[in-house]
């Protein structure tokens, strides 16, 4: 069964200091993986892509890791800001002729930063 | 000079009742997309469509119709509303179809179901 299972569910972490939310799935065939933030009360907004070559990707004081091998995947977020407090989510792409129909969302990491 | 939006942001109704939900982007996207974010915050895709034509039809009950007058607007009708239906629908598009596109969500319609 295709699955993005994601952790922690929360997590409370004070401004300025690191965190690592993980991301492990049980789909195939694998296409691509994304990151989204989506803050209270909107739409999701994506982070990152990355294609099962790619190991790692940054965006700001983000960063993703890839092990396509243990099916995992990470998502680093350097020296926290309270505008990070937000969900993050992990989605999993199938890889069924490129279409983005087939994408399987992990439940998210609610975070919250706290001054 | 929103991306996505969607109207209306919030809907309340009564068990029964047929409702409309409508999105616009100005991205000049080919792709538009449905999608439903339970209680429980899992979101699924519904629909897509590509330049007004459906490609994606989950496993939704045929009360919603998903309508595409141009390919920068797809709206969401649904009939007879039921209890289960409360949630909130994101509108979203992209580029193109295909994997590596980025998906742009809409603002989210936030339907209650009474």
């Amino acid at each position: 069964k295709n699955q993005v299972e994601q952790s922690p569910q929360s997590l409370i972490i004070l401004e300025g200091k690191n965190c690592t939310l993980q991301c492990n799935y049980t789909v195939s065939p694998f296409s691509n993986l994304r990151w989204y933030k989506q803050d209270t009360g909107r739409g999701p907004v994506s982070l990152t892509i990355m294609t099962f070559s790619e190991n790692t990707k940054s965006n700001g004081r983000y960063t993703a890791t890839l092990d396509a091998d243990t099916k995992q995947s990470s998502l680093h977020i350097t020296a926290s800001q309270l505008s990070d407090s937000a969900s993050y989510i992990c989605v999993v792409i199938l890889n069924y002729g490129g279409s983005q129909g087939n994408l399987i969302f992990g439940k998210g990491t609610k975070l919250s930063v706290k001054p | 000079d929103t991306a996505v939006s969607q109207t209306p942001k919030y809907l309340v109704t009564q068990m029964g009742n047929d409702k409309s939900i409508k999105c616009e982007q100005n991205l000049g996207h080919d792709t538009m997309y449905w999608y439903k974010q339970d209680s429980k915050k899992f979101l699924k895709i519904m629909f897509s469509y590509n330049n007004k034509e459906l490609i994606i039809n989950e496993t939704v009950p045929n009360r919603f119709s998903p309508k595409s007058p141009d390919k920068a607007h797809l709206n969401l009708h649904i009939n007879s509303l039921e209890l289960g239906d409360s949630a909130v629908y994101f509108c979203a598009s992209s580029q193109g179809g295909a994997s590596g596109e980025t998906q742009y969500f809409g603002p989210g319609t936030r339907l209650l179901v009474l």
